[in-house]
């Protein structure tokens, strides 16, 4: 069954430092997504992402954050200068349309760990 | 955005059937009801989602009360790799795109 990968599955950094996390979606999905998940708390719906532009965005999502799709396959989500609070896991999603009730598929998470 | 209402908590025996309830008495016409899963470390996982008629597929069933305010989760013979937290989520496709995940139901499954 076809996945979404991410990787690293555990990404530790310095606060200030800038991190990139990586996700293929499913080769023919069409919509791409993050979310977040601070340890024993909701998942969070950060940003969507449609035909090479940022669809949809939360609060969550402030200039620190950009999302790049910089070949056709890989989406990448970037924090520019990481804080403490931004310690969550980080799902990536990719759907083949919206509307009419389609269903996501999330990657395993990338554990980002700000020390 | 709509509500929905969850048990915190259920469980159940192995191999015996789960129903898993949620409640979503402020529904609109347009939105979708679907159903994810979070095993363990895992990211969320699409189970199913309906609009009116109840629905199979080979994870699970939704049965949709006829007045749309209510649904419940099927799972016909529990196992252990269904212990989960599963959410019940209301999705308007006109209105936003983004899924708004409650605190859900976690599911214990006993041997």
């Amino acid at each position: 069954e076809p996945e979404v990968t991410q990787t690293p599955s555990h990404q530790v950094t310095q606060m200030g430092q800038e991190v990139i996390l990586r996700c293929v979606p499913i080769s023919n999905h069409l919509y791409f997504y993050w979310y977040r998940q601070i340890l024993g708390q909701k998942v969070e719906f950060l940003v969507s992402f449609y035909n090479n532009e940022i669809s949809e965005k939360s609060e969550i999502f402030d200039d620190q954050f950009s999302v790049e799709r910089p070949d056709g396959s890989n989406f990448t989500l970037k924090i520019r200068s990481t804080k403490l609070e931004d310690s969550a896991m980080y799902f990536c999603a990719s759907s083949v349309g919206t509307g009419r009730g389609y269903g996501y598929t999330f990657g395993s998470g990338t554990r980002l760990t700000v020390v | 955005d709509a509500k929905t209402t969850q048990p915190n908590s259920m469980e159940s025996n192995e191999e015996e059937p789960v129903h898993l309830p949620c409640n979503h008495s402020t529904i609109s016409g347009t939105d979708y009801i679907h159903w994810y899963r979070q095993l363990p470390s895992q990211g969320p996982e699409y189970v199913i989602h309906g609009l009116t008629s109840n629905v199979n597929n080979r994870m699970a069933s939704l049965a949709i009360a006829e007045d749309r305010k209510s649904s419940t989760l099927i799972l016909h013979r529990a196992t252990l790799r269904d212990a989960a937290v599963y959410y019940c989520i209301l999705r308007d496709p006109s209105d936003t795109d983004k899924l708004i995940f409650g605190t859900g139901t976690r599911l214990q499954v006993f041997p």
